[in-house]
């Protein structure tokens, strides 16, 4: 157990419908972090957020939106989304993003979008 | 753009042999991570490599990174089961917040 939560676990919606990924972090870390793991390419950085604000956004399309209410929640959105979406959305956090922090990560959501 | 690769992608060796694992990237880094995954979990770090010449050692693992070759190795001395997993490098710019992953390494050890 890392101290990163996410829910739910497996997730499977279609492309009109609307859901949420939750992640959680219990060990008082500033900073957050959403990557996304497809089957045949690298993590991939979504967003990055330091002390509730957002300072990372790798192009990400706007049918992915992320919140973060406070420093121990983290939220993604999702939103007609398309089938190359299905994969392994993994959520991070680190006591701050400066120099020598390493992430702990949560157990991730598998996504399958029909 | 950062770039990030790892060598070899698939590794399939017996029990206590040796192996090196490779990490390029492309561009002035100021840290390095190395990171397991096994199947179904979670990344979970394993080292932290900061400086030109830095090695650390955990167990049958040991980490080194070279900034001026831009190289770090993951070498694995008398595998054992246990360690069959996939293993990432990551690298961070200066400055930036954006760790740049490598493709993995899919690690199996045979009996």
């Amino acid at each position: 157990e890392t101290g990163v939560t996410q829910t739910p676990r497996h997730l499977v919606m279609g492309m009109t419908n609307k859901k949420s990924l939750k992640c959680e972090q219990h060990l008082g870390h500033n900073a957050m972090y959403w990557y996304k793991q497809s089957a045949k390419k690298p993590l991939e950085l979504m967003f990055v957020y330091s002390l509730e604000e957002r300072v990372e956004n790798n192009s990400v399309p706007s049918r992915f939106s992320p919140e973060c209410p406070n420093s121990s929640h983290l939220f993604l959105h999702l939103h007609t989304l398309q089938p190359e979406d299905s994969a392994l959305y993994l959520c991070a956090s680190s006591s701050g993003t400066a120099t020598n922090e390493k992430l702990f990560f949560g157990s991730g959501t598998q996504l399958s979008v029909l | 753009e950062l770039k990030v690769e790892q060598n070899p992608l698939f590794l399939s060796m017996q029990e206590g042999k040796n192996y090196t694992i490779y990490c390029n990237y492309s561009t002035t880094s100021d840290r390095l991570y190395w990171y397991r995954q096994d199947p179904g979990k979670s990344l979970e770090s394993l080292f932290v490599l900061l400086s030109n010449g830095a090695v650390k050692q955990e167990g049958r693992l040991m980490a080194s990174l070279d900034t001026k070759a831009r190289l770090s190795t993951l070498h694995i001395t008398a595998a054992v089961h246990d360690l069959s997993a996939t293993y990432f490098c990551a690298v961070v710019r200066y400055n930036n917040n954006d760790m740049r992953f490598g493709a993995g390494t899919r690690l199996t050890v045979k009996p």
